[in-house]
């Protein structure tokens, strides 16, 4: 069945410093892929997706290229805040054949993100 | 601003008893998704409906947990009898599904403690 791997955790920086959590995944179909964000308290939130190989997807200074040849989406910030301190899940949608996704969503571990003054 | 609401979102109850916890989709969404979460399993899917059809169920306990979507705005997760193990936040999350890209919309979870 599909999976998601992620990187151990948790990962501690200082602020503005550069960001990289890294996921690998494999699925029989052609997925797309998430980076979901958990707040303390709080359910998950969207932060980026990508539908294709070599989709970049991007928001709030996160980015995460799909690289179909390493079946990997890793993410990537080049000055962190203190703000960004919250769990970071990779996750994927399965899809058949022709493009119909079924949504349903396999998710990493999650990697628990610290961020210091 | 359009969201998921789940109720409660807090549950304590003692081992035995039966739980319903409940979820409103976001309006137009047609699928909805159950996960729980843990420290020792992260996220698991128990289950997920499209079209208030259940496509998979097959990671939710069958002897005790049962899920139903009586209408298009009402999505009800039940454990009965409940257990210290059950204990866990449970995310209700819907999508509408389609072409390449299906993200799904979280709600804030329902905390569960079962003593």
């Amino acid at each position: 069945g599909d999976s998601v791997t992620q990187m151990e955790g948790p990962v501690t920086l200082s602020e503005e410093a550069f960001l990289t959590i890294n996921c690998t995944y494999t699925a029989t179909g052609y997925p797309s892929l998430f980076w979901y964000v958990q707040y303390p308290g709080e359910g998950l939130q969207l932060l980026l997706k990508a539908t294709k190989a070599d989709d970049k997807g991007s928001n709030k200074g996160f980015e995460a290229t799909y690289r179909k040849e390493t079946t990997s989406f890793h993410l990537e910030k080049g000055s962190v805040q203190v703000s960004d301190s919250a769990v970071y899940f990779c996750a994927l949608s399965d899809r058949i054949a022709g493009g119909t996704s079924y949504g349903k969503l396999t998710f990493g571990q999650g990697t628990i993100l610290t961020v210091h003054p | 601003d359009a969201r998921v609401t789940q109720t409660p979102r807090h549950k304590v109850t003692e081992m035995g008893q039966e739980v319903t916890m409940r979820c409103q989709p976001i309006l137009g969404h047609n699928t909805v998704f159950w996960y729980r979460q843990t420290m020792m399993q992260g996220l698991e899917l128990l289950a997920y409906f499209r079209n208030r059809a259940p496509l998979d169920d097959s990671g939710m306990p069958k002897d005790r947990f049962s899920a139903e979507m009586p209408d298009a705005t009402l999505a009800t997760l039940k454990i009965q009898p409940s257990e210290p193990r059950d204990s866990a936040v449970y995310f209700c999350a819907s999508g509408s599904t389609g072409a390449w890209a299906a993200e799904a919309f979280f709600g804030q979870g329902t905390r569960l403690t079962v003593v």
